[in-house]
């Protein structure tokens, strides 16, 4: 099972908005609505950020949004600051109690 | 809150086996479930498997099938991943992550544990 499809990197200015992407298959982010997003900055575990597709866990600025439209979601980050320069990774259901990551987007914040 | 403490650094040689632990803590155990995922140097996340907390019952990648074992000690609300025949390749962080056994995602994450494999 390889990874899903995610952009190598991204950036944007401070205030501005970036998407990242996460492409998958009709097995994994196509079949269901459990796909969930990570922060990992380097040398730290990640962090939740989404799940669910558009779910915010408590304390994660509304700033970060997720949807999905067939089997690509995406990480929409608004009002960009310099915090948010990190690694995100997407991470799908694939049914069969397994779980597939994206292959990681680094962000940088300009 | 919900905590998880990793065992620390491990080196071993190839073709030896390693276990890591994770000791949960700030929640009911047998309530959640817990993955593995690893992390080579400047690599991408990696799902192991998981084991569901409450029954046992494991689920692994198809990469790690027959490598990888995940137990859990409900009484120390402890769970294990042991991966053996280990190679270089394997040298990586190894996290383990909580989630709800209904909720499909990963809600906190252990530090990881370094495995480094080398003759």
């Amino acid at each position: 099972q390889s990874a899903l499809t995610q952009p190598r990197s991204v950036s944007g200015s401070p205030g501005q908005s970036v998407t990242i992407s996460c492409t998958g298959t009709s097995s994994d982010v196509g079949a269901y609505k459990y796909v969930s997003w990570y922060q990992q900055k380097p040398g730290k575990a990640p962090k939740l950020m989404i799940h669910d597709v558009d779910k915010r866990p408590s304390g994660v600025p509304d700033r970060f949004s997720g949807s999905k439209s067939g089997n690509t979601a995406s990480l929409t980050i608004s009002g960009l600051q310099a915090e948010d320069e990190s690694d995100y990774y997407c991470c799908s259901y694939a049914g069969r109690y397994t779980w597939i990551f994206g292959a990681g987007t680094k962000l940088t914040v300009l | 809150q919900v905590q998880l403490e990793q065992s620390g650094a491990e080196v071993r040689k190839p073709g030896a086996s390693v276990k890591v632990s994770c000791k949960a803590s700030g929640y009911t155990f047998s309530a959640y479930a817990i993955h593995w995922v690893r992390q080579a140097p400047g690599q991408r996340l990696e799902w192991m498997g998981w084991i569901n907390a409450e029954n046992g019952n494991t689920k692994f990648s198809q990469k790690y099938q027959g490598r990888v074992t995940i137990t859990r000690d409900t009484s120390a609300s402890t769970a294990y991943m042991e991966l053996s025949s280990l190679r270089s390749e394997d040298t990586a962080v190894y996290f383990c992550a909580t989630g709800k056994i209904v909720a499909l995602y990963m809600y906190a994450w252990g530090n990881g544990t370094t495995v480094i494999v080398s003759s």
